[in-house]
């Protein structure tokens, strides 16, 4: 089975940027892996910002964007809120069999 | 609205099945692949399986073949999760997910002897 790899941790100051990334040890992350970007805060159930790279859901705040960048699916966070602090995490689809990555725990401070 | 609800929790001891429940209101049920996702105690989202709710086709992690089983009733827009052969590191908050975008509140399973 595919491994899928993200940063452990990363940290943003409030009304910064930052780049989360996704890669899969079978090689470059491209558009027929259907990437998915999800956000989890504690005790919650993930919510889903982006599928196929970077398409966003009605509730998807417009300060999150997806795209491939450099071999891997990548999720931008512009101007960071204390809210987005949370779990985050890809998941990658491999003819039908989905695999997510480790999560990237984003801390905003 | 869109709402996904699943069943209660549950306890069971080692070697036990389980059987989680996830009933779809507001859109299509037949739409969307049903995922099902676990989580264990302080760890990572993990993807357990999907199931095509036109034609019952499913798909499993590697991990769980021959241990889990997904079914749906498409009568009444339920998707069901069976787990069995339980072991301690089952323990875990399940969860279901319409087209890996409407998500259910999660079930705990708890293994436990």
């Amino acid at each position: 089975q595919a491994v899928v790899t993200q940063e452990p941790s990363l940290t943003v100051s409030p009304g910064g940027t930052v780049t989360l990334t996704c890669g899969s040890s079978t090689g470059d992350v491209t558009s027929g892996h259907y990437p998915y970007w999800f956000q989890q805060k504690p005790g919650q159930a993930p919510r889903t910002l982006i599928y196929d790279a970077s398409t966003k859901h009605s509730w998807t705040p417009a300060r999150f964007s997806g795209s491939l960048l450099g071999g891997k699916a990548a999720l931008t966070l512009s101007g960071a809120q204390p809210e987005d602090e949370a779990d985050y995490y890809c998941l990658l689809s491999y003819s039908g069999v989905w695999v997510f990555g480790g999560g990237t725990k984003l801390t905003v401070l | 609205q869109v709402q996904v609800v699943q069943s209660g929790g549950e306890v069971k001891k080692p070697g036990a099945s389980v059987k989680v429940s996830c009933k779809a209101s507001g859109y299509s049920f037949s739409a969307y692949y049903i995922h099902w996702v676990r989580q264990a105690p302080g760890q990572g989202l993990e993807w357990v399986g999907r199931i095509n709710p036109n034609n019952g086709a499913t798909n499993y992690a590697q991990k769980f073949q021959g241990r889990v089983t997904l079914t749906r009733d498409t009568s009444i827009s339920a998707a069901y999760m069976e787990l069995s052969s339980l072991r301690s590191d089952d323990t875990a908050m399940y969860f279901c997910a319409g087209g890996i975008r409407h998500w259910g509140q999660g079930t705990l399973v708890t293994v436990s002897s």
